[in-house]
């Protein structure tokens, strides 16, 4: 595609439930970033591959979340029994290369409302 | 504690003024400091960046100063317009434990009023 794609756009469950956010990267960026954006906050770095490797997961907020990615395209990003404070804004972006050779393209981001 | 630190939260201009958002750092070794723009309901787009090797960058109505030996910069809006409102975040590149990572500062509601 043309942009970052993600998926879902929307996505209310209940508390307890295991969520899945898709990241569909545009074709050739080799990094790919997760970020979380909660009301009135700012982006909240979570993870970041390059290729499929993750060189860095000390941002994820807890052991409930998990990320993968693989033959270097698409990412996952899986909440585990979800909590309220969960609620946010998933915010994908991916690269040509890694962030400090240049500009980060975000998705449309996935609303996570946890009831 | 934070690594990038941005401020004010909000900035409230009449069109036509200037606008100056300051964000600090604490990695010393950062060497990439971009901004992005999130208009209401939007993605978030860069609008401007800076490398460690340049003091300042200009595009037209917008620059970027960078001071390396107090670890700030800063991003100047000059006659600004309604469309300038929006909400701005700076970034930097900061060490973790392994590699670095783009750390976001809270962001700066802008609010240009004609």
């Amino acid at each position: 595609g043309a942009g970052v794609s993600q998926s879902p756009s929307n996505k209310v469950t209940e508390k307890g439930k295991d969520v899945e956010l898709r990241c569909d990267p545009i074709s050739g960026h080799t990094a790919l970033y997760w970020y979380r954006q909660s009301l009135g906050q700012g982006l909240e770095f979570l993870i970041y591959f390059q290729g499929n490797s993750a060189p860095d997961k000390s941002g994820l907020p807890s052991d409930r979340f998990s990320a993968e990615r693989t033959g270097g395209s698409v990412s996952t990003l899986t909440i585990q029994r979800t909590q309220q404070e969960d609620s946010a804004v998933y915010l994908c972006a991916s690269s040509l290369l890694g962030f400090n050779t240049g500009e980060l393209f975000f998705g449309e981001g996935s609303r996570l409302t946890v009831l | 504690g934070e690594n990038v630190e941005q401020h004010p939260s909000t900035l409230s201009v009449q069109e036509g003024d200037s606008a100056v958002i300051k964000c600090t750092y604490s990695d010393s070794a950062s060497n990439y400091f971009p901004w992005y723009k999130q208009e209401l309901g939007k993605r978030p787009q860069l609008i401007i960046d800076i490398r460690s090797n340049v003091g300042e960058k200009k595009d037209q109505r917008i620059a970027v100063t960078l001071n390396k030996t107090a670890k700030h910069f800063s991003l100047h809006i000059t006659e600004t317009q309604p469309e300038d409102s929006a909400v701005y975040f700076c970034a930097a590149s900061i060490g973790r434990q392994a590699g670095t990572a783009l750390i976001f500062g809270k962001g700066t509601t802008l609010s240009v009023s004609s």
